[in-house]
C-alpha cells in the first residue's frame, strides 16, 4: 500500500528540541519530493518546506526558514522535520505530503503529527 | 499573491455546491483542490485545474478562468461536509500557496 505514516503526538516545553518523522512505503522514496505543511489549531494549511530525498535538496518557506530543518534517511525511506528550540507558537498539526513529478501538488498525505508546546 | 475563498458554504443534500478560489489572473496558473474532512488529513480531489485523481467521484469537477477557479460538487452528500482548500504554485521558491479554505456544511 502506498502511504506516508507519521510519528505520534509530541508534548514539549518551550526551548526543547524535537524531530518528527514521516515513513514512506509502497513507492520509490527517492523519485518524489516530500513536503511539510503546518495547520495551527482551527486554522488553514501553511506550506513549511519541500525536500528532494534523492539529493537532500531543500526549499523552505520564508516564514519557516531558519526555524525548522528538513532531512531524510534514504535507507529507511523516512523524512524528518526538526526544531532545535521550540516555541509555544509551534503548537500545531504537521502533515508530510508527497509531490510526484514537476507539478507542485501534493498527491499523498500522512495522517499528521500533533505537536503541543507548553510550559 | 493572495488567494480568496468564501469562509463557508451551506448546501442541501442533492443540490450543487460551487466553491470559488479568487486570485489575480488565476486562470494563468494551475490550481489544485484539497478536501479535509474533520479530524483527517487533506486529500487531493482536483489537480491541474480539472483532473480528478483516481478514486475521486465524478460529482466533483474543477474549472479555472480569469480571476476565479471553481470546484463544483453536484448531488451533494453528507460525506462532502469538509473544508476545501485551493492551492497554486507561484515560483520555485514559493511552490505551495494555499487559500484560506471554505467550510462546506450539508444542511
Amino acid at each position: 500500500e502506498v502511504q506516508l505514516v507519521q510519528s505520534g503526538i509530541e508534548v514539549k516545553k518551550p526551548g526543547e528540541s524535537l524531530k518528527i518523522s514521516c515513513k514512506a512505503s509502497g513507492y520509490r522514496f527517492t523519485t518524489s519530493w516530500i513536503g511539510w505543511v503546518r495547520q495551527m489549531p482551527g486554522k488553514g494549511l501553511e506550506w513549511v518546506g519541500l525536500m528532494y530525498p534523492a539529493d537532500s535538496g531543500t526549499t523552505y518557506s520564508p516564514s519557516f526558514q531558519g526555524h525548522v530543518t528538513m532531512s531524510a534517511d534514504r535507507s529507511n525511506a523516512t523524512a524528518f522535520l526538526q526544531w532545535s528550540s521550540l516555541k509555544a507558537s509551534d503548537t500545531a498539526m504537521y502533515f508530510c505530503a508527497r509531490q510526484t513529478g514537476i507539478i507542485d501538488v501534493f498527491d499523498l498525505w500522512g495522517q499528521g503529527t500533533m505537536v503541543l508546546v507548553s510550559s | 499573491y493572495e488567494l480568496t475563498q468564501p469562509p463557508s458554504v451551506s448546501v442541501a443534500p442533492g443540490q450543487t455546491a460551487r466553491l470559488t478560489c479568487g486570485g489575480n489572473s488565476i486562470g494563468s496558473k494551475i490550481v489544485h483542490w484539497y478536501q479535509q474532512r474533520p479530524g483527517q488529513a487533506p486529500v487531493l480531489v482536483i489537480r491541474d485545474d480539472k483532473v480528478r485523481p483516481s478514486g475521486i467521484p465524478e460529482r466533483l469537477s474543477g474549472s479555472n478562468s480569469g480571476n476565479t477557479a471553481t470546484l463544483t460538487i453536484t448531488r451533494v452528500e453528507a460525506g462532502d461536509e469538509a473544508d476545501y482548500y485551493c492551492q497554486v504554485s507561484l515560483s520555485r521558491n514559493e511552490p505551495f500557496v494555499f487559500g484560506p479554505g471554505t467550510r462546506v456544511t450539508v444542511l
